[in-house]
């Protein structure tokens, strides 16, 4: 089945710092990434929407200038935590899709101490 | 945009049928009816997902009541493995965007 890479699973860092998560779809090209949060016992909250080649549409409330998001590829997707603190330690999640359905990344846990 | 709304919690017995609520009362004529589940410390997975007609997969079956106000994701032997929470999702805006509500927590009994 259709399988979406995500990388690093875990990133502890210190206050301040930028921090990029991967997002790949191994074997097929999706139209459409998503990136979600999900903070602990919550659901995922859809943060952006990103297709490939144009700016990605964030969702009310998420800085767009703190949450950078490229989309190069059918392919990659990336998110950039920028000057990250500790209230942006969360469950980030990518997903993929062509269409029907959504194929999820396994998550990267980011820690900001 | 419809909403959908599920039990907190379920309990099934490990090889016994499991059937997951869902309800959605304001679902237009046009919305699919999506599942995914997510077990702990991964990403959602998908389930299935269906328009009016009953569906089956090798994971799961999505019986969709008449007036689709409501459907039921069915489980026909669940395992411990199954033990994950539950999201029935109606996908809106022009990308489809999948919208989380809290899900149903389910726990497989040994």
């Amino acid at each position: 089945g259709a399988v979406v890479s995500q990388h690093p699973s875990r990133v502890i860092c210190k206050s301040g710092t930028s921090v990029k998560i991967e997002c790949r779809s191994l074997d097929f090209q999706a139209t459409t990434m998503f990136w979600y949060r999900q903070f602990p016992k919550q659901s995922l909250m859809l943060m952006a929407t990103s297709n490939e080649g144009s700016k990605a549409t964030y969702e009310q409330g998420v800085e767009k200038d703190k949450f950078l998001i490229n989309h190069a590829s059918l392919t990659l997707s990336t998110l950039t935590v920028t000057s990250a603190h500790p209230e942006d330690s969360s469950f980030y999640i990518c997903s993929a899709t062509k269409g029907i359905p959504q194929h999820f990344g396994d998550g990267t846990r980011l820690s900001i101490l | 945009d419809a909403k959908t709304t599920q039990p907190n919690s379920m309990e099934s017995n490990e090889e016994e049928p499991v059937h997951l609520p869902c309800n959605h009362s304001t679902i237009s004529g046009t919305d699919y009816i999506h599942w995914y589940r997510q077990l702990p410390s991964q990403g959602p997975e998908y389930v299935i997902h269906g328009l009016t007609s009953n569906v089956n997969n090798r994971m799961a079956s999505l019986a969709i009541a008449e007036d689709r106000k409501s459907s039921t994701l069915i489980l026909h032997r669940a395992t411990l493995r199954d033990a994950a929470v539950y999201y029935c999702i109606l996908p809106s805006g022009s990308a489809r965007q999948l919208t989380f509500g809290s899900g149903t927590q389910l726990t497989v009994l040994p």
